[in-house]
């Protein structure tokens, strides 16, 4: 019930291309959805994140789309630059009364290349 | 404001010594989480700490793992007769209630 299930496990795109990653939760409780970015030998870094009650979220070229129904939620990169080549997770937290407190629950991982 | 920071950042030991890992919370940040990752793989839930409390310990290994908060000081994440499946990353965030950052954590190899 607190598994979030992330794919693919690895990603290449060239420059420009539009990288999607798709992640699957079972807890329903679950109420806040970020994604992190993260390069070697860094800790993970908030990208963007989402709440269930909107379906779609926009930062820069980062893009969460969020589908209650199906409790499946997606990040797309728009543009994708070679910088963007890095680790990301997504992860889920219970409700916490609006606040940030509360533990995560991560996706394995995705690793993503951006060729030039 | 330095962020979370974390101590030291590689640490080797032998198999049987003890582990201390160190975490200091983001200024004005009074909960603290620890996470491992495991090589290629995500972060794992092990304890989340408030203040002189342990608010959840439900990821911690029930033997040899420890961690605490106190009043004053960085929280420390013990663990005791080190194996080799404990060689990890280790690493550690803060919140308040509008933010929650993690440390560039804590590389653990156990030789």
């Amino acid at each position: 019930q607190q598994q979030v299930k992330q794919s693919p496990q690895s990603l290449i795109v060239q420059k420009g291309g539009i990288p999607i990653i798709n992640c699957a939760y079972e807890n329903t409780a679950f109420d806040y959805f970020p994604w992190y970015q993260q390069f070697p030998g860094k800790g993970p870094a908030l990208l963007i994140a989402i709440r269930p009650d909107v379906s779609e979220k926009k930062e820069g070229r980062f893009t969460i789309s969020f589908n209650k129904s199906a409790k499946q939620f997606s990040l797309h990169i728009m543009d994708s630059q070679p910088g963007d080549s890095a680790t990301y997770f997504c992860a889920a937290r219970t409700n916490a009364g609006g606040t940030s407190y509360g533990k995560l629950t991560f996706g394995q991982g995705t690793i993503l290349t951006v060729h030039p | 404001n330095a962020g979370v920071m974390q101590n030291p950042r590689h640490l080797v030991r032998r198999r049987g010594q003890e582990a201390r890992l160190r975490c200091s919370p983001m200024k004005g940040h009074s909960h603290v989480y620890w996470y491992r990752q495991l090589p290629e793989e995500g972060l794992k839930f092990m304890v989340y700490l408030q203040k002189e409390n342990i608010i959840d310990e439900s990821g911690m290994p029930k033997e040899r793992f420890s961690a605490e908060f106190p009043k004053e000081g960085p929280s420390i994440l013990r663990i005791q007769q080190v194996v080799r499946g404990d060689s990890a990353a280790y690493f550690c965030a803060s919140s308040s209630s509008s933010g929650y950052t993690f440390g560039s954590g804590t590389r653990l190899t156990v030789v």
